[in-house]
């Protein structure tokens, strides 16, 4: 079956500008998440939902970041007012129940620059 | 706050060769450890799955072994091949407590094989 989708797959942006990140994960999962990927920070956890609820949003590094997710699947994260620091590669997750009793399963990424 | 580290961080060895990828982490009070493999521009690879209350776990030539209450599991490679290589990621999933419920990763350890 398909698996995680990310999209768009490269995003470049001006400084100041806000973006919107798009998640699509396997049907049927309930839980999403949501990492970034820099060169100086390896991979740090964003945000994570069980269906439509986000229970910890204290890993969100401003709060120039948000996240949403509607009907149990597709999530998008929104980064406002970007700032050149925000550059990385976002990476989306799914697993089939919450508390990471199984697999999470891994998008593809979005890689932002901004310049 | 959960530290995970890997060493080597840099590995290069013939094909054939057996190897160990170490992963420590500083909070045994882990739900469960996973390990990935990330090949270049790509996302993650989901590769074995330990559950805090298993040893270990076998998938095809990949052994994984954790041994909770000392802080560390080891992915064992038999018989590698070119095609392993890429950088591996350990990663482990914290119990709630209201903190956050995503993997905290380590840094990764990159990883050729030469033909």
């Amino acid at each position: 079956g398909a698996g995680v989708s990310q999209s768009p797959s490269n995003k470049v942006t001006e400084k100041g500008k806000d973006v919107e990140l798009r998640c699509d994960p396997i049907s049927g999962h309930t839980a999403l998440y949501w990492y970034r990927q820099s060169l100086g920070q390896g991979l740090e956890f964003l945000i994570y939902f069980q269906g439509n609820s986000a229970p910890d949003k204290s890993g969100l590094p401003s709060d120039r970041f948000s996240a949403e997710r509607t009907g149990g699947s597709v999530s998008t994260l929104t980064i406002q007012r970007t700032q050149q620091e925000d550059s990385a590669v976002y990476l989306c997750a799914s697993s089939l129940a919450t508390r990471g009793a199984d697999t999470q399963y891994f998008g593809p990424g979005t890689r932002l620059t901004v310049l | 706050k959960q530290e995970v580290t890997q060493i080597p961080a840099a590995l290069s060895v013939p094909e054939g060769e057996n190897l160990v990828l170490n992963c420590s982490f500083t909070d045994s009070a882990i739900y469960n450890l996973q390990w990935f493999r990330q090949d270049p521009g790509k996302g993650l690879t989901s590769l074995l799955l330990i559950q805090s209350s298993q040893r270990e776990q076998t998938s095809g030539r990949l052994n994984a072994s954790l041994d909770k209450s000392s802080g560390r599991s080891t992915l064992y490679i038999a018989a590698s091949q070119p095609g392993d290589s890429a950088t591996y990621l350990c990663a482990v999933l914290m119990y709630s407590g209201g903190g956050a419920d995503g993997l905290t990763f380590g840094k990764g350890t990159h990883l050729i094989i030469q033909p």
